[in-house]
């Protein structure tokens, strides 16, 4: 009964490596999200989605992409990895309501190490 | 500086003590929402605000918007062990878009 699942959980690689996280809800929400936190826990909203279109897109390399197949996916692709991307991504999704958005259901969160 | 400030970073309690965590920002906060996020783990969704002078309870956490919707704090009554964790305030401060910004985050402790 997972409502947001990501895969992996844990992601180690080599710096200038190509890699992805998958993200899938199944809440029949409308809207994803991902998020960065850093090693002092801080959490940052990068992107998020809207019935697959793109709302919100934050100060982010262009080595990150987002791409959203169908409501229920938003996956995470980062090009040429570097040593501080080294964080916990997390995914998260919400459903749009009459008073505007709505709580954010998170994730477990995708560890990436980059040695 | 953060857009939403939180104070404590951290906290430690003894079991069954009161605690109260604050969440503040010089912005309107449209929502303000309550997580708790265990080490290792994703964010537990806990309590949303959004009127002025609104207070929600689940259990022995309180939650409480002021009325100018720039502050909100987290009580937790006789803390317990399970209460540990990260608690972080999340609040949108662009007027409704669904972009949160997150406050720094504090760390509870609770001794047995």
């Amino acid at each position: 009964d997972t409502a947001v699942s990501q895969t992996p959980k844990y992601l180690v690689t080599q710096m200038g490596n190509d890699k992805s996280i998958k993200c899938e809800q199944n809440l029949g929400h409308d809207t994803m999200y991902w998020y960065k936190q850093d090693s002092k826990k801080f959490l940052k909203i990068m992107f998020s989605y809207n019935n697959k279109e793109l709302i919100i897109n934050e100060t982010v390399p262009n080595r990150f992409s987002p791409k959203s197949p169908d409501k229920a996916h938003l996956n995470l692709h980062i090009n040429s990895l570097e040593l501080g991307d080294s964080a916990v991504y997390f995914c998260a999704s919400s459903q749009t309501g009459t008073s505007g958005f709505n709580e954010q259901f998170f994730g477990p969160g995708t560890r990436l190490t980059v040695l | 500086s953060q857009e939403l400030e939180q104070s404590p970073q951290s906290l430690i309690v003894q079991e069954g003590k009161n605690l109260t965590i604050n969440c503040t920002s010089s912005k309107t906060l449209y929502g303000l929402y309550w997580y708790k996020q265990k080490y290792g783990e994703g964010l537990i969704f806990l309590m949303m605000l959004q009127k002025g002078g609104e207070e929600k309870s689940h259990e022995k956490i309180t939650a409480k918007l002021d009325e100018k919707k720039q502050q909100s704090s987290l009580h937790i009554t006789a803390s317990q062990p399970s209460h540990a964790g990260i608690y972080l305030c999340g609040a949108d401060l662009s007027g409704n878009t669904g972009k949160l910004i997150f406050g720094q985050g504090t760390t509870l402790q609770v001794k047995p």
